[in-house]
């Protein structure tokens, strides 16, 4: 069973406006989050983290959010950029596990 | 500074035959793992590595052995490959089970 979902397969953004990505998590026990990018033809790199302390971490553009009640997370891109269209995973791991369960990933277009 | 390094890039199996992946890291990492990704699934792990000398079977191991008998190589076999494995498989690597770096991918199609 999946135990990193994200729902929206693909989303399209004006270039300039805000990009929300969503990834819902169903293990209570994980506590460690990642964000990924994946351009077609090239492997996933690594953008972005959190861990179950904070509820918000931010590096430049990127703002990922933790709703640990929730279990939810979502990615914030502000401004959208034509250059940001890829695929986005959200990655999971519990503290005591060994490896990270990633979501099925969402398509982002930003049109120019 | 390769980082993580795959070959081959794509490779096409008939249905019975065997084959080899190779992956190979430059950063002195511990843990080295093996992903495959299919349309609408995400990533699912295959095996993994915490150390040289060491594998393990992650969520979706049947049909494939791993070997890493060198710390910086870490090796997936298909001993008798099936269409059911046709997929794009990635390699990572990372220091004490933190964010991953993945090569690049390999393009498995099995007729």
């Amino acid at each position: 069973d999946q135990q990193v979902k994200q729902n929206s397969p693909s989303l399209s953004v004006q270039e300039g406006r805000i990009s929300i990505l969503n990834c819902d998590y169903t293990n209570s026990m994980f506590d460690y989050f990642l964000w990924y990018k994946k351009y077609p033809a090239e492997g996933p790199t690594f953008l972005i983290s959190i861990s179950s302390i904070k509820d918000k971490n931010e590096d430049g553009r990127f703002t990922v959010f933790l709703n640990k009640s929730a279990k939810h997370l979502s990615l914030h891109i502000v401004p959208s950029q034509p250059g940001d269209s890829a695929v986005y995973f959200c990655a999971a791991k519990a503290d005591t596990g060994n490896q990270f369960y990633f979501g099925t990933g969402t398509s982002l277009t930003v049109i120019p | 500074n390769a980082g993580v390094t795959q070959t081959p890039k794509f490779r096409v199996l008939k249905t019975g035959q065997s084959m080899t992946l190779l992956c190979a890291q430059d950063m002195n990492h511990e843990y080295m793992y093996w992903y495959r990704q299919d349309p609408g699934m995400g990533l699912r792990l295959i095996h993994y590595s915490v150390g040289e000398g060491t594998t393990a079977k992650g969520e979706v191991p049947d049909g494939y052995n791993v070997s890493r008998l060198k710390k910086q190589n870490f090796l997936l076999g298909l001993e008798s490959a099936a269409p059911s494995q046709t997929s794009v498989y990635f390699c990572a690597s990372s220091y004490s089970g933190g964010h991953y770096t993945f090569g690049s991918g390999t393009r498995l199609t099995v007729v």
